[in-house]
């Protein structure tokens, strides 16, 4: 089974630019998620999708992060525009219904000079 | 403050001793998951505990969760290189599914 696949793996842009990261969760994983993990801190929960329907993006900071599943597959999160304080992995997760584990990508990592 | 915390926040142990990472929530879990991080990866599934006083192996990793929900531990025996990484508690407070709180992690160095 193929894993949670994340592009870009690095990207590095400077402040006020705008990114984009790409994510494609395990087939038939109905829930996807967008965790920001900044340096020396645990993940943290930004937007949870159910098929293309956004479950909660009380923490997403909307005014600059925006994220979209439009055909319930894969999965896009832009930043626009990039602050200092974005720099961190931001990683991907998919569960399949009825299930409790998540599966993790192996992150895109943003540093923003 | 945090809702989950983590202890120790690094550790270094000789290989072969034993280790225990602690994670204590300042709320009852429904749920608590023990992930694995190496450097520039992603989180590695290790374990899930529900049930108050429940406990689960797998090959030399032992992680246990309280009678009263609040308190969970990880346990290493006989440790070795292969088990370095960042180790993570997720905790499930009955959120939308699959919403996990994490702590800030532990980092495990093994010295050969």
């Amino acid at each position: 089974e193929a894993g949670v696949a994340q592009s870009p793996r690095y990207k590095i842009i400077e402040k006020r630019q705008s990114v984009a990261f790409w994510c494609n969760p395990i087939s038939g994983h109905a829930t996807l998620y967008w965790y920001q993990q900044i340096l020396g801190q645990g993940p943290k929960l930004l937007i949870q999708f159910q098929n293309n329907g956004v479950v909660d993006d009380s923490q997403l900071p909307k005014d600059r992060f925006s994220a979209e599943r439009l055909k319930g597959v894969d999965s896009t999160l832009k930043i626009q525009p990039a602050k200092l304080e974005d720099s961190a992995v931001y990683l991907c997760a998919s569960r399949v219904s009825g299930a409790n584990v998540l599966t993790f990508g192996a992150g895109s990592r943003l540093t923003v000079l | 403050s945090q809702e989950l915390e983590q202890s120790p926040q690094s550790l270094i142990v000789q290989e072969g001793k034993n280790l225990t990472i602690n994670c204590t929530s300042s709320k009852t879990l429904y749920g608590l998951y023990w992930y694995k991080q190496k450097y520039g990866e992603g989180l590695i599934f290790l374990m899930m505990l529900q049930k108050g006083g429940e406990e689960k192996s797998h090959e030399k990793i032992t992680a246990k969760l309280d009678e009263k929900k609040q308190q969970s531990s990880l346990h290493i025996t006989a440790s070795q290189p292969s088990h370095a990484g960042i180790y993570l508690c997720g905790a499930d407070y009955g959120g939308s599914q699959g919403n996990l709180i994490f702590g800030k992690g532990t980092k495990l160095s093994v010295k050969p």
